[in-house]
């Protein structure tokens, strides 16, 4: 079953603009997490919201969350051509005794040209 | 920092044979996951585990199997390759949050 869904699916700026991936989930969750993949490689942790915080963040790096809209957003300032990657969300399910299981989303491809 | 270690980056495999994919965690984590990705659909939970010889099945179990014997390594088997199981194959372990991935094994089977 498929939690998060990204949007847009793909994204492409200039370096030094800010880039906004939004998340949108289905059922009440405990936290959603932001996950980046370099191409051809494993998932990295950005960032973790939890279900009663609405913005966090983290150097250039800021994740909102609307749980009445069950939605978050992430936004990348000041982006870098580094920061070219897949971008997941990623929510746990609220009900207890999910041993941390998570559910991904498709995922948005950003690319930031130099 | 935790390492996740995928025994292999790449492997080719023919249809019919037992494949076996491996996953060893440094970091003395209770919970290791299998998943695997394909092109528009995301990463998928194939089966996790948060304990020695616990296994529980994810949203698509079917053709796989896994083995814990030990807290460190969790084994993805693949009874009878299929052409539909050519795959990237991620590895996580985790203690609570967040999940921490290897690089990944990209497997073919022709």
């Amino acid at each position: 079953s498929q939690q998060g869904e990204e949007d847009p699916q793909a994204l492409s700026i200039q370096e030094g603009e800010n880039a906004t991936m939004n998340c949108s989930y289905k059922t009440s969750i405990n936290n959603l997490q932001w996950y980046r993949q370099n191409s051809g490689r494993g998932l990295v942790h950005l960032i973790l919201i939890r279900s009663n915080e609405r913005e966090k963040h983290s150097g250039r790096l800021r994740v909102t969350l609307d749980t009445s809209k069950k939605s978050s957003s992430l936004l990348i300032t000041a982006s870098r051509a580094a920061d070219t990657a897949s971008y997941f969300c990623a929510t746990d399910a609220e009900s207890g005794g999910s041993n941390y299981k998570l559910t991904f989303g498709k995922g948005t491809l950003l690319t930031v040209n130099p | 920092d935790v390492k996740v270690t995928q025994s292999s980056r790449y492997l080719v495999k023919r249809t019919g044979e037992k494949v076996f994919l491996e996953c060893v965690q440094d970091m003395d984590h209770e919970n290791m996951f299998w998943y695997r990705q394909d092109p528009g659909l995301g990463l998928r939970l194939i089966y996790f585990s948060y304990d020695v010889k616990m296994k529980e099945k994810g949203d698509i179990p079917e053709g796989y199997s896994v083995s814990r014997e030990k807290k460190e390594r969790f084994s993805l088997i693949l009874e009878s390759a299929s052409t539909n199981q050519t795959s990237m194959y991620l590895c996580a372990s985790s203690l609570g949050e967040p999940q921490h991935f290897g690089d990944g094994t990209r497997l073919s089977i022709l």
